[in-house]
């Protein structure tokens, strides 16, 4: 069935460094992908998606472009922030219900 | 987007209990899914609610361990019965839009259950 694998965490970063979240997925037909991000003590809530093959998502600095040939949706941001310190889920509308299958979060901690 | 309500936001609960977490939602929406975040895993499937008739359950998740009711189309009720410590987890609904944007779904801030 449709799977999402995501770079294993916790990722510690300064302030200012590149980030890169490694995503890739297995699906039958084209699904649309998206990174949803759950700040401490809060719900999730959907950063950005991308619903065809090179299309890219931006949102708050972060991008993601949705490569079919590789079958990969990487998260990056070119300077993260401390505010930036968050669990980020890969995910893919592959379910026989129209729901979600996602990653298993990769958490990302930025030091001052 | 929506506003999508779910109570309690926390409990801890005795061994061999049941509860029942509610969700309510401030637009129409299409779908309800309730999934479980076990901690430091992803989220999980539990099943989706069907309006007026029973729920869909996904493989591992039985209607006797978790019954759901969907009485119209903005509300649902997650119940997770005879409660042991494995079921510690992260309860979270969430809806698809009437309308909404495809494939996005919008959640709930967690019910976060303890049980001992």
């Amino acid at each position: 069935g449709d799977s999402v694998t995501q770079m294993e965490g916790p990722v510690t970063l300064s302030e200012e460094a590149f980030l890169t979240i490694n995503c890739t997925y297995t699906a039958t037909g084209y699904p649309s992908l998206f990174w949803y991000v759950q700040y401490p003590g809060e719900g999730l809530q959907l950063l950005l998606k991308a619903t065809k093959a090179d299309d890219k998502g931006s949102n708050k600095g972060f991008e993601a472009t949705y490569r079919k040939e590789t079958t990969s949706f990487h998260l990056e941001k070119g300077s993260v922030q401390v505010s930036d310190s968050a669990v980020y889920f890969c995910a893919l509308s592959g379910g026989s219900q129209g729901n979600l299958i996602f990653g298993k979060g990769t958490k990302l901690s930025v030091k001052p | 987007s929506a506003v999508i309500s779910q109570k309690p936001s926390r409990d801890i609960c005795q061994r061999g209990t049941s509860l029942t977490i509610q969700c309510q939602v401030d637009s129409q929406v299409t779908m309800m899914f309730w999934y479980r975040q076990q901690p430091g895993q992803s989220l999980t499937l539990i099943a989706t609610a069907n309006q007026g008739s029973e729920a869909t359950y996904e493989s591992g998740f039985v209607i006797d361990k978790f019954p759901i009711s969907r009485p119209n189309l903005t509300f649902s009720t997650l119940t997770v019965s005879n409660m042991s410590p494995e079921d510690s987890s992260i309860y979270l609904c969430s809806v698809k839009l009437a309308g909404g944007p495809l494939g996005e779904l919008f959640f709930g801030e967690g019910s976060r259950l303890t049980v001992l």
